[in-house]
């Protein structure tokens, strides 16, 4: 079964700053996908990031971008220029090829923004 | 982007009624929904999937006729709580599988507070 570790139950970080949320997983497979979830405070679940394991190019969506290293099977998500709206839970989730589109998620990350 | 609607937001109900939850695709049609239930700053924990068609598959521990699962189109699954009681106060989320290919993604819905009394 594969699991999902996210490390970091809670951090800060300054307006315009960068922070880097880590993410590690297990799985004997070699096609998966990985993704990034934010909830907000609203609790909507919104997708930040996906990244295909079969492609070696680190995913980016504007300030977001995540550091795929599938040998050492981690996937950190980087938040350049930090915004108070990016406040919020983000959740480290993986996706198995063979699995009908079943997420396995981590624990969860806390993050705070202060102005 | 793909859109996933839930209903109702937000349900309080006395001890021993049911309670219905919908899930919608908006703009997609989706074979496989998910069920998922949420505690206050924990992460998501999956009830069930729910297949169009055929039976739901659920998690261990979900007893399957507390919660009965339909998804009789392929843009719609209902939870429905039965005989609910306190314990079952939580936050229910569902979730769509987006299945095209190299695109496999799940989208999720607002989310459902539901209180027992």
């Amino acid at each position: 079964a594969q699991t999902v570790t996210q490390s970091q139950p809670e951090m800060s970080v300054q307006e315009a700053e960068t922070v880097t949320l880590s993410c590690t997983y297990d799985t004997s497979e070699n096609n998966y996908y990985l993704f990034w979830y934010k909830q907000p405070p609203s609790r909507q679940m919104i997708l930040v990031i996906r990244q295909e394991a079969y492609k070696q190019q680190n995913a980016t969506e504007n300030r977001f971008s995540v550091n795929f290293q599938k040998a050492a099977k981690s996937f950190s998500l980087k938040i350049s220029d930090s915004q108070l709206g990016d406040t919020a839970m983000y959740f480290c989730a993986f996706m198995s090829g063979t699995s009908y589109g079943k997420l396995t998620f981590g624990q969860g990350t806390i993050l705070t923004v202060h102005p | 982007g793909a859109v996933v609607s839930q209903h109702p937001s937000w349900v309080i109900c006395k001890s021993g009624t049911s309670v219905k939850i919908e899930c919608r695709s908006l703009d997609f049609q989706a074979t496989t929904m998910f069920w998922y239930r949420q505690f206050p700053k924990q992460s998501l924990m999956l009830m069930a999937t729910s297949n169009e068609g055929s039976k739901a598959t659920y998690e261990q521990g979900v007893e399957k006729d507390k919660f009965l699962i339909n998804h009789a189109s392929l843009t719609l699954s209902t939870l429905t709580v039965t005989s609910a009681h306190p314990e079952d106060s939580s936050f229910y989320i569902c979730s769509a599988r987006l299945g095209t290919s190299g695109q496999e993604t799940q989208y999720f819905g607002p989310g459902t507070r539901l209180l027992v009394l």
